[in-house]
């Protein structure tokens, strides 16, 4: 049984940058046709896709945080990771690290909303 | 991008009874390849959100049958025949259509237990 696991600080200034891993276990990060996101939940507010990555490295971004957002992938330990820059209160949220599958469009493979395995998720707050 | 509108915000239903859930689309999510990438979630209190239907009708491995989506192009709808106790939290609509990827999700539908 696929499992994925959030790690990293739960508490991060105002200013810096926030750094999660999700480790995967019981799979293979390197398999075909799934991709690897993060996604997030403000408390009591709705969900918010962040981006995704490929097991060869090829990501995807939420356009509206690109400028902040780095998705990274380790193989060799089976493990993505998330960096998100010059964080603020608004980024306080439950962080998500899924699985989902991929779709072929005629330019090439992209992350579908298929998601069917999540992590527990992680609080993550910003604050001084 | 593509934005999603879910209505209503929230629901109470009596156990037994039918629940509907509206999705709507700014845009189509019909793709050439035929398929219509919108999709259901279903978030427990306290739990990451849990598939339950992909490409506007096929339920999910171990999804009852008493959940079903229908709809096309930018109108969709989620329905539980009969809605039990533990279907009770928020249900979201997503689509992945958008290209450069752009995953995006309605503003969830609240249900609970009356």
């Amino acid at each position: 049984q696929l499992q994925l696991q959030e790690s990293g600080p739960g508490l991060v200034k105002p200013s810096e940058t926030l750094s999660l891993t999700c480790t995967v276990s019981g799979g293979s990060i390197s398999s075909s046709s799934y991709y690897w996101g993060w996604i997030r939940q403000p408390p009591g507010k709705g969900l918010e896709w962040i981006g995704s990555i490929y097991y060869s490295g090829s990501t995807y971004y939420n356009p509206s945080l690109k400028s902040r957002v780095t998705i990274s992938v380790d193989t060799s330990k089976n493990q993505f990771s998330l960096k998100l820059s010059s964080v603020t209160a608004a980024d306080t949220a439950v962080y998500y690290c899924a699985r989902h599958l991929d779709y072929y469009d005629s330019s090439g493979y992209y992350p579908a909303a298929f998601i069917d395995y999540w992590g527990q998720g992680t609080l993550v707050t910003v604050s001084s | 991008d593509i934005v999603m509108t879910q209505t209503p915000l929230s629901l109470s239903v009596t156990p037994g009874q039918p629940a509907s859930i509206s999705c709507k689309s700014s845009q189509s999510l019909l793709h050439s390849d035929g398929k219509t990438y919108l999709y259901w979630y279903l978030q427990k209190p306290g739990q990451p959100p849990q598939l339950l239907i992909y490409e506007v009708s096929n339920r999910f491995s171990g999804v009852p049958d008493r959940f079903s989506g229908s709809g096309s192009g930018t109108d969709f709808t989620l329905k539980i025949s009969r809605v039990e106790a533990e279907d009770v939290g928020v249900y979201y609509c997503m689509q992945s259509i958008q290209l450069p990827p752009n995953l995006t999700f309605g503003g969830g539908t609240k249900v609970e237990i009356k």
